[in-house]
């Protein structure tokens, strides 16, 4: 149990076009779930914190108007990357917290972009 | 905020060898966490660790939480190229326990 897939796992689009990433809880209801991203040979950063029903806490650096949270339901969570740049190309990987197990936090395969 | 130091950063181990990876937090954590990234993948939850001195193992791996709580280990024994990957440990943000501060990793290959 508690399966967090994300679509796409890998996307490349050109500079200025906004591209979507979807983080899906398959077999349980996520309230809360995690945006981080990953640069090659680094840790994960949290960019934000997505809550069902109501708007995203972003992390200090992050533009909210840049990086669009969408938490639509408690098994979809979507990261909007708006007006994408190269140096925006990295690992997007979501989390969710079970509702039950609250700490562990259950890892989507990730999303890599790259902006041309 | 809180921040989670980890050293090394990375770790060259000969197969069969042991090696061990440390975690220190600059506040007290409510509980510490390990996860396991191989190399193309995403994070994977080890063991969380919660009582002060408290020492988990899962078969090779044994894992020690500080009787402050401020600091954390992982300690692999006779090391396996299965245990190839980044080993991150995680503490709860100060501000909403659900949030996680990583460190920065522990990077391990192995030779055979």
């Amino acid at each position: 149990g508690a399966v967090v897939s994300q679509h796409p796992s890998w996307v490349i689009c050109k500079s200025g076009t906004s591209v979507k990433i979807e983080c899906r809880s398959l077999d349980f209801q996520a309230t809360t779930m995690f945006w981080y991203r990953q640069f090659p040979k680094q840790s994960l950063m949290l960019m934000a914190t997505s809550n069902e029903g109501s708007k995203a806490t972003y992390e200090q650096g992050v533009e909210k108007d840049k990086f669009l949270i969408n938490h639509a339901s408690l098994t979809l969570s979507t990261l909007t990357v708006t007006s994408a740049h190269p140096e925006d190309s990295s690992f997007y990987i979501c989390s969710a917290n079970h509702g039950r197990r609250s700490d562990e936090q259950f890892f989507g395969p990730g999303t890599r972009l790259t902006v041309l | 905020g809180q921040q989670v130091m980890q050293i090394p950063q990375y770790q060259h181990v000969q197969e069969g060898e042991d090696f061990t990876t440390y975690c220190n937090s600059s506040t007290t954590l409510s509980n510490i966490q390990w996860y396991k990234q191989r190399p193309g993948g995403h994070p994977v939850f080890l063991i969380q660790l919660v009582k002060s001195g408290e020492v988990k193992k899962q078969k090779r791996l044994t894992f020690q939480f500080g009787e402050a709580k401020k600091n954390s280990s992982l300690h692999i024994t006779a090391t396996q190229t299965t245990d190839v990957g980044t080993y991150f440990c995680a503490g709860p943000s100060s501000s909403n326990d659900y949030k996680l501060s990583f460190g920065a990793g522990t990077t391990v290959t192995v030779r055979a």
